[in-house]
């Protein structure tokens, strides 16, 4: 299984609502890493959260990480139409270098 | 403007033949990865190279090859080995170093005729 895994698979929301997803991971890490990926497009780098830190806020995006539960949340606050997209973890893990392990993602559907 | 740049968008591929994915960028990253998305799935991980002239296999390099001539590009080769090479490639390319985020092309979607 991958390294990380994001839960949920899929989430819908009015405009408006806060999203909420989840990543898990297995091992030791540098960083984890959240990236946004548009319907047929490359991905796009959202935040990334060092080991050492425990929240971090970029515009309507806040990120937590638990290192002693390994896990983080995304939470995307007042959704808008154009948040509509799949969101991915990232971990770099110990020891790999600076390679990233993806989890599967999270599909979400903002509804206007 | 700075960015990586893939091409071609969309690519087929007919039995036995082999086929060669661009990626070019201009961010001045020594390291540059390649990734392979499966419809509905996560990324998973090809090749990658840290600096010219040296590359390592990801979990997925069976049926791939790929070269490092120069800093600024890393094609990818979907050889005739590969038997299921249906699906969307992604390029990305960073520092050289821990903690840095990865920036993206726009992929290239290969189809099997």
């Amino acid at each position: 299984s991958q390294q990380g895994e994001e839960d949920p698979q899929a989430l819908s929301i009015q405009e408006g609502e806060n999203a909420t997803m989840n990543c898990s991971y297995k091992t030791s890490i540098n960083n984890l890493q959240w990236y946004r990926q548009n319907s047929g497009r490359g991905l796009v780098h959202l935040i990334l959260i060092r080991s050492n830190e425990r929240e971090k806020h970029s515009g309507r995006l806040r990120v937590t990480l638990d290192t002693s539960k390994k896990s983080s949340s995304l939470l995307i606050t007042a959704s808008r139409a154009a948040d509509t997209a799949s969101y991915f973890c990232a971990t770099e893990i110990k020891a790999a270098g600076n390679k990233l392990t993806f989890g599967g993602g999270t599909r979400v559907l903002v509804k206007p | 403007d700075g960015g990586i740049t893939q091409s071609p968008k969309y690519l087929f591929r007919k039995e036995g033949q082999n086929v060669t994915l661009s990626c070019e960028q201009n961010l001045n990253h020594d390291a540059m990865y390649w990734y392979r998305q499966d419809p509905g799935q996560g990324l998973r991980l090809i090749y990658y190279s840290q600096i010219v002239n040296d590359f390592q296999k990801g979990d997925i390099a069976e049926g791939y090859s790929v070269s490092r001539e120069k800093k600024e590009s890393f094609p990818l080769t979907v050889t005739s080995a590969q038997k299921n090479p249906t699906a969307f490639y992604l390029c990305a390319s960073s520092a050289a170093a821990i903690n840095q985020p990865q920036h993206f092309g726009d992929g290239t979607r290969l189809s099997i005729l």
